[in-house]
């Protein structure tokens, strides 16, 4: 059974300090992995889409990694407006394009 | 730019009550899903749809029933609501194989 592990589930940062959230998978062969942003009463938008270990994708302060096991998300010098439940999803090789398991987000605030 | 629409976005039903959730998208895209997000718990598929016509279940469909007669509407009906099925709903759209799936704002729904 695909599982998609989130910690930690919560992270306090001040301004401008750096930090990672992490994102473990198991799954049978990875078709991807996507990294969103939700925003209180919002749906989830998307940020970065990885296909294969080693893959590196950047937008301002975010920098997702991708490893066999795992996947980053790097904040670096972040501002109280990264302040969101970031959401990290896997779609597997099996099960076609439809399945994607979700994982339960790392709830992040960024203090001025 | 409108992108997944929903409506209503709140909504109080008794036990034993019908309604349906829209979703619409302008975006031209082919596969849409129903999700419900729950407290603690991954986004989980209720049913999807790969086409005009064509509608599947998901991990979660007891309970739910959709229809999709036009591309750019996907229906969600709840026969007979029970408490049971309080919970969030999010609508995505997605492109081509292997693309990310983009969400509309949800639907939060109380069943008493």
């Amino acid at each position: 059974e695909d599982q998609v592990t989130q910690s930690p589930e919560a992270l306090r940062l001040q301004e401008g300090e750096s930090s990672s959230l992490n994102c473990s998978y198991t799954v049978s062969g990875l078709r991807g992995l996507f990294w969103y942003r939700q925003d209180p009463g919002k749906g989830p938008e998307f940020l970065f889409t990885l296909y294969s270990a080693g893959e590196e994708k950047e937008k301002e302060r975010l920098k997702a990694t991708l490893t066999k096991k795992e996947s980053f998300l790097h904040i670096t010098a972040p501002k109280p407006e990264d302040s969101a439940t970031y959401l990290c999803a896997v779609r597997p090789n099996s099960g076609g394009y439809q399945k994607v398991t979700f994982g339960t987000g790392t709830k992040l605030q960024v203090i001025p | 730019n409108a992108g997944v629409t929903q409506t209503p976005k709140f909504r109080v039903l008794k036990t034993g009550q019908s309604m349906t959730l829209l979703c619409a998208q302008d975006m031209n895209h082919e596969y849409m899903y129903w999700y419900r997000q729950d407290p603690g718990m991954g986004l989980r598929l209720i049913h999807y749809s790969v086409g005009e016509g064509t509608t599947a279940k998901g991990e979660v469909p007891d309970g739910y029933n959709v229809s999709r007669l036009k591309k750019q509407n996907f229906l969600l009906g709840l026969e007979s609501a029970a408490p049971s099925q309080t919970s969030v709903y999010f609508c995505a759209s997605r492109d081509r194989e292997n693309q990310p799936q983009h969400f509309g704002d949800g639907t939060r729904l109380s069943i008493l």
